[in-house]
Order: C-alpha cells, then structure tokens, then sequence
C-alpha cells in the first residue's frame, strides 16, 4: 500500500463548477500538507500549504485537512479552463531522522469551456 | 521557475552510456533535490543535497550519483543508463530543509534511453 494515494482521473468539469480533488494517506507522522499544480511538460508549482487540520483559503482554492481520518482536499471554486493541469498532493514529516516528502500520483483536471 | 534552469531539456541516449544532468539554481538556496516523475509513481526522491560537496541518497537513488561543488550547480549522473532510467527528471531547491512549503521546481529533463 502506498503512503499517499490520490485518483490519477482523469477529473472533466464545465467551466464554472466547484473542484474536488482528495488524497488520503496513511502516515500519522506527516505534518506539513501541499498542492502542486503542474501543466503540461511543465515543472510542479506549489499552490497551497497548510500545517495540521483546518481549512486555509487562497482565492479560489481552498485546502482542508482531516489529520484523524488521514484525508486531505483542494476546492477549486469558479472552476476556469486555465485550470487545467495535473493537481499533485505532498506530505511531509520526520520519517528515519529526516525530513521526507511523499507525493502522490496526481489528478488530471480538464475544465471544459 | 523561481530561478532554476536545467540542462539538457531533452535527451536521447543508449543503453550502457553516462549521462549527466545539469540543475543550475540563482536563489542561493541551501538544499537541492532530484526527482524523476513516471506515470502511476509521482514523484520521487532520488539524491538531495544539504550544502555544497553534502548530498544523501533519496528512495531511488540505485544506478545515479550527484555531485555538488558549488551552491548554484547540482549534478545528476546515470552511470550507466538503462531503459528503466527513461523518465522525467525534476530539480528542486528549498530555503530549509524542514519547510517543504517553499520548495520550488525546475522545469524537467527528458530522458529517453534506448
């Protein structure tokens, strides 16, 4: 079993619609939860993090965290087509000593116009 | 790309060759990173690096070594490419090592090994 997992998709929604896209893991010592955006032959960019349970708001994005059923999301409000593009979750926690990132798969989103 | 370049962007090689891939960073942040990304995998740790000539093994580091004798260059070597070594490869460089938060990407090497 993988210590991230996350539906590879791919996610289709007309323009306009909310997002919903999950991660659930398995690794109680993460702290620190991350959204990447990465469009097409591009590098990951960081979109969000949040550090613990809670909800933290960005624009249209909004990150949630469920530390005790280990499952985390990223709502995209007003859903635009320049919001497509593969949607990679990350953890982070001290694992073996060291501070350890585990992504998961991605999520492909199309937002169709 | 938050000031990281990497060289080359596309590469094509044969089995059994060294390859080398070059990650050149202007922020002057302390740690960089190598990932390579693979469909159903994500991304995943390869070597990372904590200061210059201080580097550590990731979760895949089998069949690549690093290199890094200045802060803005990192450097990636197959030393001996297989096919299973075609993939996408990433650099990163962070400000601290404990905050994951401020990790930032280059924008990827192809590497097709024939």
């Amino acid at each position: 079993q993988k210590e991230v997992e996350q539906d590879p998709g791919p996610l289709s929604v007309p323009e306009g619609a909310i997002v919903s896209l999950n991660c659930t893991y398995s690794n109680s010592a993460f702290q620190y939860f991350m959204w990447y955006r990465q469009y097409s032959r591009k590098g990951p960019e960081l979109l969000m993090y949040t550090y613990s349970s809670g909800n933290k708001e960005d624009g249209r994005f909004t990150a949630q965290v469920d530390k005790s059923s280990k499952y985390i999301s990223l709502f995209i409000r007003d859903s635009q087509p320049s919001d497509s593009a593969t949607y990679l979750c990350a953890m982070s926690g001290n694992s073996g000593g060291y501070q350890k990132v585990t992504f998961g798969t991605g999520t492909k989103l199309q937002v169709i116009p | 790309d938050a000031g990281i370049t990497q060289s080359p962007r596309h590469k094509v090689t044969e089995t059994g060759t060294p390859v080398t891939l070059r990650c050149h960073q202007t922020e002057n942040h302390r740690y960089m990173y190598w990932y390579r990304q693979d469909p159903g995998h994500g991304l995943r740790l390869i070597h990372y690096s904590y200061g210059v000539k201080d580097t550590d093994k990731g979760e895949v580091s089998d069949g690549y070594s690093v290199s890094r004798s200045k802060t803005e260059d990192f450097l990636l070597t197959l030393e001996s490419a297989t096919s299973s070594q075609t993939s996408v490869y990433f650099c990163a460089i962070s400000e601290s090592f404990g905050q994951q938060e401020t990790q930032y990407f280059g924008p990827g090497t192809r590497l097709l090994v024939l």
